[in-house]
């Protein structure tokens, strides 16, 4: 089957850190470029940050540059967001995905909440 | 805010044509390609439309997508009630140098 989960999420205070993780199974992972796309309770779907397939390029969010890093481990299957910093407005339901391609597939989200 | 604008809402009754357009510029609609997502209640996003109009397999051919300039548009017909949801334009943004999700629209089935 193919699918993508997430974890990694919780309640964090602002300022700190967390990093999420999404497992890759049933397909090529290195073979894709990969997204994480975040949505804060009751609001639209915003793109977070993607790499592509060896891991070589990144690109982010103004909302998120330098404060969020992308990465992935083509051996273990696994694409990981490295979040520091973190803020209130950071609150959301990230997902990890494949955006802009034929190939869909998302995960089921992992919940972030900034808050003290 | 988005620089993708969508209606906020749509809404049609049962077997009724829907459209949704997705407005954008230069930098994205205008010089790349449009996907289209519909995501249901408490699920994750599906995607309906790539590259502007080609669709994905087991996507019914009731679902369209189309693109003139800097604006693009998705229309279901033959609306159903499993169409109720919502849905979101997205395009790659060269000056942004990142991805844009259109700021969604909720369509209603009356």
């Amino acid at each position: 089957e193919v699918q993508l989960v997430e974890s990694g999420g919780g309640l964090v205070q602002p300022g700190g850190s967390l990093r999420l993780s999404c497992a890759a199974s049933g397909f090529t992972f290195s073979s894709y470029w990969m997204h994480w796309v975040r949505q804060a309770p009751g609001q639209g779907l915003v793109w977070v940050s993607r790499i592509n397939s060896d891991g070589s390029g990144t690109n982010y969010a103004d909302s998120v540059k330098g404060r969020f890093t992308i990465s992935r481990d083509n051996a273990k299957n696994t694409l990981y967001l490295q979040m520091n910093s973190l803020r209130a407005e950071d609150t959301a339901v990230y997902y990890c995905a494949s955006v802009g391609s034929a190939f869909d597939i998302w995960g089921q989200g992992t919940m972030v909440t900034v808050s003290s | 805010q988005s620089v993708l604008t969508q209606p906020p809402s749509a809404s049609g009754t049962p077997g009724q044509r829907v459209t949704i357009s997705c407005s954008g510029s230069n930098s994205n609609i205008g010089s790349d390609y449009v996907y289209w997502y519909q995501q249901l209640p408490g699920t994750a996003p599906k995607l309906l439309i790539y590259r502007n109009n080609q669709r994905p397999s087991g996507v019914p051919d009731r679902f369209s997508g189309s693109k003139s300039g800097t604006s693009a548009s998705l229309a279901i017909s033959g609306l159903r009630s499993e169409d109720e949801a919502d849905y979101y334009c997205v395009v790659w943004d060269g000056s942004l140098s990142g991805y844009v999700f259109g700021t969604g629209t909720k369509v209603t089935v009356l």
